[in-house]
């Protein structure tokens, strides 16, 4: 069975400050990675996926995230974070040989951005 | 606009009673999905539907039932016997040809008491 841990459940940052939200997952299988973002109240929304090829990847709103597949990782990065960045972070992952048919959800990670 | 539409936004319901979230999408998506999210516990697989008239158990179905008639629709129920139900539901749909992310509904929050 696949699993995910976000290892900070509350991340603060300052404004224009840089940012990583670490995502760890256990699979025993090809995996594809997601970084979703969620706003109050709304559904969430895709920032970037790794399917395969390069390890470094580059998603919306200036965000990248890189794959470790040798430490199991995902973290997830930005050099300088806007107040707009304020909302919820959640890191998935899906069995790539079933086509990614399911996701599995980390806990999500709060990112707060203070001027 | 092509999307997934989620209604109503907000619902309120008595315990005991049943009560069906809908989820609509028109992006001719084959797979849709339904989870549960509670605070700190990320996002939970209620049911699955890869196609039309057949649908799959997720990690957390007791309580809940679920139709796929039509390939734009994949309606919820949750049923007097889930619970706790009182979470904010989200409806998912994927394409199975094209891509492997999926997307996103606003989500309905229902509060029963």
């Amino acid at each position: 069975a696949q699993s995910v841990t976000q290892l900070d459940s509350q991340v603060p940052v300052f404004e224009e400050a840089p940012v990583e939200l670490r995502c760890n997952y256990s699979s025993s299988v090809s995996v594809y990675l997601f970084w979703y973002v969620q706003y109050p109240n709304q559904g969430l929304q895709l920032l970037l996926k790794y399917l395969s090829g390069s390890t470094l990847v580059k998603g919306i709103n200036g965000f990248e995230a890189e794959f470790n597949k040798s430490q199991t990782s995902f973290h997830l990065r930005k050099p300088s974070v806007h107040i707009s960045d304020t909302a919820e972070y959640f890191c998935a992952v899906s069995d790539a040989d079933q086509g990614a048919q399911k996701l599995v959800f980390g806990q999500g990670t709060r990112l707060t951005i203070n001027p | 606009d092509g999307g997934i539409t989620q209604s109503p936004k907000y619902l309120f319901r008595k315990e005991g009673q049943n009560v069906t979230l809908s989820c609509e999408q028109n992006l001719n998506h084959d797979a849709m999905y339904w989870y549960r999210q509670d605070p700190g516990q990320g996002l939970r697989l209620i049911y699955y539907s890869q196609i039309v008239n057949d649908f799959q158990k997720g990690d957390i179905a007791e309580g809940y039932s679920v139709s796929r008639e039509k390939k734009e629709s994949f309606p919820l129920t949750v049923t007097s016997a889930q619970k706790n139900p009182t979470a904010f539901y989200l409806c998912a749909s994927r394409s199975r040809a094209s891509s492997y992310e999926q997307y996103f509904g606003p989500g309905t929050r229902l509060t029963v008491t």
